[in-house]
Formats: C-alpha cells, structure tokens, sequence
C-alpha cells in the first residue's frame, strides 16, 4: 500500500524558513524513474509544482522559485524534505507531496496536504 | 512555463446528465495530460492520464480524449459524488496545472 503524509509547522513567519517533511511508504526512491514531487495550493486557487527529487539525488525546480528551494531525501527514513526560505504571506498554501511512478509521468499518489499559514 | 487553460470556470449540472470540461495548452503537450478531481479538503485524486487512459478504480463513466492542446474530460451521468473541482494537468516540460473546473449541482 503506497501512502504520503506531509508533516511540519502550521504557521511560520514572514522571512524565516519552511521545512517540510514527507515520509512515504509502499515504494522506494532507489527505484529507478520513481520521484517524489512537493506541490501547494493557496487557499481557493490552483494547484502549482515546486520541486522534484528522483533516483535518490536528481533534482528539478520550479524556475520562479528555484532560489528559494531545496529538496532532499533520507533514504533511510523514506522521507523528502523541502525547505523554503524567505517566507512570505503570499506562501500561504496547503503543502502536498505526491509520488511519480516512473520518469516523465504525472503524480499518481497524493499526502492529504498540510495548511502552511505565513503571518506575522 | 506552458500554460494550461481549462474552461469554463464553472459548469452547472443536473445529476444524471453529461458534463464535458475542456482543458487547452499554450504548446503541444502531445498525450503527457492528466486529469484530477479535488473535493474540499482532499488531495487531488488522479482520474485519467496519457489524456485518455482511466487510472486504477475510475468509473468507465469518467472518460479524456485529445492530443497537442486541446483536450476533454466528460463525465456521462453526473452522480452525487461527481460535483467538484477538476484540474488538467500537463507532464511533458515538468508540470503545470489549470485554474481548475467547477462542477456544481444546477
């Protein structure tokens, strides 16, 4: 059973850090084209892609945020990890990190999202 | 960036009847097109991909087509469950959303 959940802080902030954690189960990142993806949502507004991570180190960024992201994974733990920096209100949105099953397909598993509320 | 543009934002539909959303890209995405179904509070839940191809679980109800950049999603009879929010989804330069359909009971 393949299974993602988002945990981290509910409110952070204006201009300090986001660190979010993935932890997942059901399938492993060693597999090759298996990637791990962070997208978020504002509230009310569409769903946008922030980052990428597949064979265990291979990155991709969104380009109007690639400054600002970071993405890693501790095999060990089978968990991803995104952080952002230089928070601001505008970034408040449900956080979800979702599974790609195989090079250059769609996200197919889905977390249940975390509300991330930037406010001073 | 391509740009994904669904229409219309919001559909009216009386269960039982057909609804039929549309989703457009800025450039060819060839058949790299997904389609997702959101309810209040919940992940996305994949309903088509390869534009035509219903995930795991869908109901034969639920059907894509289209190639390039012009793309539909139609749902055959409207059912209860059915009214939400729909996102097309494009994967060939790595991934872009629409703003999202509204399917709402008439």
């Amino acid at each position: 059973q393949i299974t993602l959940k988002e945990s981290g802080p509910t409110l952070v902030k204006p201009t300090q850090t986001l660190t979010l954690t993935c932890t997942f189960s059901g399938f492993s990142l060693s597999t090759s084209g298996v990637g791990v993806a962070w997208i978020r949502q504002p509230p009310g507004k569409a769903l946008e892609w922030l980052a990428l991570i597949y064979r265990n180190d291979d990155k991709l960024y969104r380009p109007s945020l690639k400054s600002r992201l970071t993405i890693t994974t501790d095999t060990s733990k089978s968990q991803v990890v995104l952080t952002m920096t230089n928070m601001d209100p505008v970034d408040t949105a449900t956080y979800f990190c979702a599974r790609r099953p195989t090079a250059g397909s769609h996200p197919d598993y889905w977390g249940q999202g975390t509300l991330v509320t930037v406010s001073s | 960036e391509i740009v994904m543009t669904q229409s219309p934002a919001t559909l009216s539909v009386s269960p039982g009847e057909r609804a039929t959303l549309s989703c457009r890209a800025s450039q060819s995405v060839s058949s790299n097109l997904a389609w997702y179904q959101q309810k209040p509070g919940q992940a996305p839940r994949l309903l088509i991909y390869g534009a035509s191809t219903r995930a795991t679980g869908i109901p034969a109800r639920f059907s894509g087509s289209g190639s390039g950049t012009e793309f539909t999603l139609t749902i055959s009879r409207l059912q209860s469950e059915d009214f939400a929010v729909y996102y097309c989804q494009q994967y060939t330069e790595w991934w872009t959303f629409g703003q999202g359909t509204k399917v709402e009971i008439k």
